[in-house]
């Protein structure tokens, strides 16, 4: 089955200490893209990705780091994570950004106390 | 970016068509109009997307106006599954701006 696939679906951390959310798709996708959604300020680009070892920052990449050294697997990295990076996280891909659907993961609900 | 207008909620009966408009006044000529639905707090899913013709897939229709500054997703026969919140989008870039989108609510 064509899918994106995140992981952990849920998790409850501390503040600081570091985590990774994998994202891993199965579509030979060259594009993978992370948002966050929030109450109010509904969903937000946090990085993106054109292809192998090719990232760029979106509307929110403070306090993020990504890398894309495989096709398939987009990692979301906090190094240090903050009570204000408490939110539901998204991962998508697509063949490529303009005249195509993107297809999301699941989802990952951080909670940071 | 262009910026879309959606109402913010609809009811539609179970069976009957749905209707979503969507307004992109400032569309540019080589944007493409894009619909996604999230269901709760699901990921969003990829519905139907267009540039100037009328597009058909097994989820719904897409009608685009001839000048392009809005369009209507229709689902045919709407059933309880349906409830979502659904967008429409016109970007250019990388970034899928999300907005507000339109509450559908299908009820029986």
């Amino acid at each position: 089955e064509a899918q994106v696939t995140q992981n952990p679906r849920y998790l409850i951390t501390v503040t600081g200490k570091k985590l990774t959310v994998t994202c891993s798709q199965n579509m030979n996708h060259e594009y993978m893209s992370w948002y966050r959604q929030d109450p109010g300020l509904g969903l937000r680009q946090i990085y993106y990705s054109m292809n192998v070892e090719v990232t760029d920052k979106g509307d929110v990449p403070e306090g993020y780091k990504v890398s894309r050294k495989e096709k398939r697997n987009f990692p979301l990295i906090l190094e240090s994570p903050s009570p204000n990076q408490t939110s539901l996280y998204f991962c998508a891909s697509s063949f490529g950004t303009v005249g195509y659907g993107y297809t999301f993961g699941s989802g990952t609900r951080l909670t940071v106390v | 970016d262009a910026k879309t207008t959606q109402p913010p909620s609809m009811d539609c009966a179970e069976g009957r068509a749905a209707n979503l408009p969507c307004n992109h006044s400032t569309i540019s000529g080589n944007e493409y109009v894009y619909w996604y639905r999230q269901i709760h707090s699901q990921g969003p899913q990829y519905i139907i997307h267009g540039l100037k013709n009328n597009e058909t897939n097994e989820m719904a229709s897409l009608i685009i106006t001839e000048d392009r500054k809005s369009s209507t997703l229709i689902l045919p026969h709407a059933t309880l599954r349906d409830t979502a919140v659904y967008y429409c989008i016109v970007r250019p870039g990388y970034a899928l701006n999300f907005g507000k989108g339109t509450s559908l609510l299908v009820t029986p």
